[in-house]
């Protein structure tokens, strides 16, 4: 079954420093990934999608993402992080009927904390 | 375009009473879905619409839960007989049916069951 794993529960940084947070997927062929950003008490909103092409795909507010087979990694970067950055953030794929506007499967989430 | 609506924000009852969300998605958006998020975790799929038609169900909707599609375009999602357990934030996201397109999410109903 398609699954994605975020291994970090919780992260903290400074305002100005860079982040990466990480996102495993499991899935039988290429797939759709997406990275979605949910501040508190609120619904999620697209940060970037994967459908093909270009491996490192560009985001809003400043986030990029890296697709990387040989590692079954999707990781969300954004070189310098503001404090509005503070959120949930998921990574998501769709199910195994494909065609990314399929049913997602989220993992279980990173929470970014960021320290002025 | 308005984005995915939903209604009401929030919603506080008492177990064993009846509550019913809805939700109005991007008005060209075929697809329609329900998911549930509960604390500290991600969103889980509940079911989905494609126009009309409630096409698939998770394991996660008891016979408790309904919900409907009736004209294509609004949702309503409806709990009986609401237990401490299904208190959740409930998600409701749509998208078009062509492939390539992704889901855009409502601000979530919060229900309490007290």
């Amino acid at each position: 079954a398609q699954s994605v794993t975020q291994p970090d529960i919780h992260i903290t940084v400074s305002e100005g420093a860079s982040l990466e947070l990480r996102c495993n997927y499991s899935y039988g062929a290429t797939p759709y990934l997406f990275w979605y950003v949910q501040s508190p008490g609120q619904g999620l909103q697209l940060l970037l999608k994967y459908f093909s092409g270009d491996t490192l795909v560009q985001g809003i507010k400043g986030f990029e993402a890296e697709f990387k087979r040989s590692q079954s990694s999707f990781n969300l970067r954004k070189p310098s992080v503001h404090w509005s950055d503070a959120a949930e953030y998921f990574c998501a794929v769709p199910g195994a009927s494909g065609g990314s506007n399929y049913k997602l499967t989220f993992g279980k989430g990173t929470l970014l904390t960021v320290n002025p | 375009d308005t984005g995915v609506s939903q209604d009401p924000r929030h919603k506080i009852t008492k177990r064993g009473q009846n509550v019913t969300f809805r939700c109005d998605p991007i008005s060209e958006h075929n697809r329609l879905y329900w998911y549930r998020q509960t604390l500290g975790q991600g969103p889980e799929f509940l079911t989905y619409f494609q126009n009309e038609a409630q096409l698939e169900k998770s394991r996660l909707l008891s016979d408790r839960f309904s919900a409907e599609r009736p004209k294509g375009s609004f949702s309503t999602l409806e709990i009986q007989r609401t237990e401490q357990g299904d208190s959740a934030m409930y998600l409701c996201a749509s998208s078009l049916i062509r492939d390539n397109n992704e889901q855009f999410f409502g601000p979530g109903t919060r229900l309490t069951v007290l």
